[in-house]
């Protein structure tokens, strides 16, 4: 257990779906982030949040919306997926934007 | 962030000391190594990490050369919960707006034997 949890662990939707992922981290930290992972690929940052304000969009597409409420959660709004976009999706948090980040186990997302 | 460089796979026998080297010869003088390692299915798990000095922590011992162009990260007795992919970062610490990414590169892929 590293503190930061994500839910749905595994999620499969349709290209015309909504759907969302949501991140919580227990450890106090101020910054979170999302990264997506594809099968044989590097880990790609897709966001970044400090104090809940975005400070990183590393050129996503707006398909993707990050939501970040307070300090300890945020989510990632999904709509009109394309297939390509299957991965699993990672959250992280760190104490700062500096501090090395604690990783959630990851939603595995199939889109059909 | 320099680029590193590290061995596809490698194999360790359980109980042994497990060594996983990391060239980074392009890291500059502000730059951290960084290792995270991430078991199958997981996130990624925080290891270690130093600038210039050796290190070690309840999980691994970090060992970076003087010229800071290489290290090699030990894992004293490995275990078989210890196989996974193991990623060697270079990361600059600079407080500014943005962050400083974490660039994760293909890894090794540790398998611990019986």
């Amino acid at each position: 257990e590293t503190g930061v949890t994500q839910t749905p662990r595994h999620l499969v939707m349709g290209m015309t779906n909504k759907k969302s992922l949501k991140c919580e981290q227990h450890l106090g930290h101020n910054a979170m982030y999302w990264y997506k992972q594809s099968a044989k690929k590097p880990l790609e940052l897709m966001f970044v949040y400090s104090l809940e304000e975005r400070v990183e969009n590393n050129s996503v597409p707006s398909r993707f919306s990050p939501e970040c409420p307070n300090s300890s959660h945020l989510f990632l709004h999904l709509h009109t997926l394309q297939p390509e976009d299957s991965a699993l999706y990672l959250c992280a948090s760190s104490q700062d934007l500096e501090g090395e980040q604690y990783f959630g186990p990851g939603t595995r997302l199939t889109v059909t | 962030d320099a680029k590193t460089t590290q061995p596809p796979s490698m194999d360790c026998a359980e109980g042994r000391a497990a060594n996983l080297p990391c060239n980074h010869s392009t890291i500059s003088g502000n730059e951290y190594v960084y290792w995270y390692r991430q078991i199958h299915s997981q996130g990624p798990q925080y290891i270690i990490h130093g600038l210039k000095n050796n290190e070690t922590n309840e999980m691994a011992s970090l060992i970076i050369t003087e010229d800071r162009k290489s290290s090699t990260l030990i894992l004293p007795h490995a275990t078989l919960r210890d196989t996974a992919v193991y990623y060697c970062i270079a990361r600059r610490l600079v407080s500014i707006q943005g962050a400083q990414k974490l660039v994760f590169g293909q890894g090794t892929r540790l398998t611990i034997n019986p």
